[in-house]
């Protein structure tokens, strides 16, 4: 069974602040990402991570930005939050060793900016 | 570059009734990876299958039955005698191997009692 955790699962937060998404893994996976869901449903990959002090950013342009200093943890933060980063957020870890391992998912944040 | 549409938007049907999702991919790799992922209202993703680019054969658990064809570039997913339970948001996903998932956009499934 998966093993990955997203704190906090909800959050309303005043535009400008400062706030930092965690994600924590207890699998020992080299491979750790940071998905941006949208009301459509749609996920777009924002930062990726193959392995501590490796970080690259996705497809979607996103002014967060992402630390990978231990292998279990994986956080995101916004340093100015926007009404536009209202959004949920979901962090995926996967396998560094095997070729096309699956995903395993954690429950994701729900973002709200006001 | 790597590509996954799911044309159905949402669906609806009536418990006990059949339903399948499509999902068609591209990429140029001759090595792939295909996925499907459940998303329940709680919100988290949860994998259901995996199939690499040289399985072709398809795989029935339960339930679920999923239908590859190289041939078309699809990996079309069936439920059978559908459940209340079965609603969710059903995603279909890529990957070349070393390569982040891809996903399709996603087909909500509203499964009525």
């Amino acid at each position: 069974e998966a093993d990955i955790y997203q704190t906090p699962r909800y959050l309303v937060i005043g535009t400008g602040k400062k706030i930092t998404l965690e994600c924590s893994q207890t699998m020992g996976h080299d491979k750790m990402y940071w998905y941006q869901q949208d009301p459509g449903m749609e996920l777009h990959l924002i930062h990726y991570s193959y392995g501590v002090n490796s970080t690259e950013k996705g497809d979607l342009s996103s002014e967060s930005t992402v630390s990978r200093i231990r292998t279990e943890h994986f956080p995101l933060t916004l340093e100015s939050a926007r009404p536009s980063h209202t959004s949920q957020y979901l962090c995926a870890s996967s396998e560094g060793h095997g070729v096309g391992t699956e995903a395993f998912f954690g429950q994701g944040t729900r973002l709200t900016v006001v | 570059a790597q590509k996954v549409t799911q044309a159905q938007t949402e669906i609806s049907v009536v418990e006990k009734e059949d339903v399948t999702l499509d999902c068609v991919y591209e990429t140029r790799d001759t090595t792939y990876y295909l996925f499907w992922y459940k998303q329940p209202p709680s919100g988290e993703l949860v994998f259901l299958i995996r199939r690499n680019s040289f399985d072709e054969q398809n795989e029935i658990s339960g339930r679920y039955s999923w239908n590859f064809q190289k041939s078309t570039s699809s990996f079309n997913f069936t439920i059978t005698a559908s459940q209340v339970v079965d609603s969710a948001v059903y995603f279909c996903a890529l990957t070349s191997g070393n390569t982040p998932l891809v996903f399709g956009k996603g087909t909500r499934l509203s499964v009525i009692a």
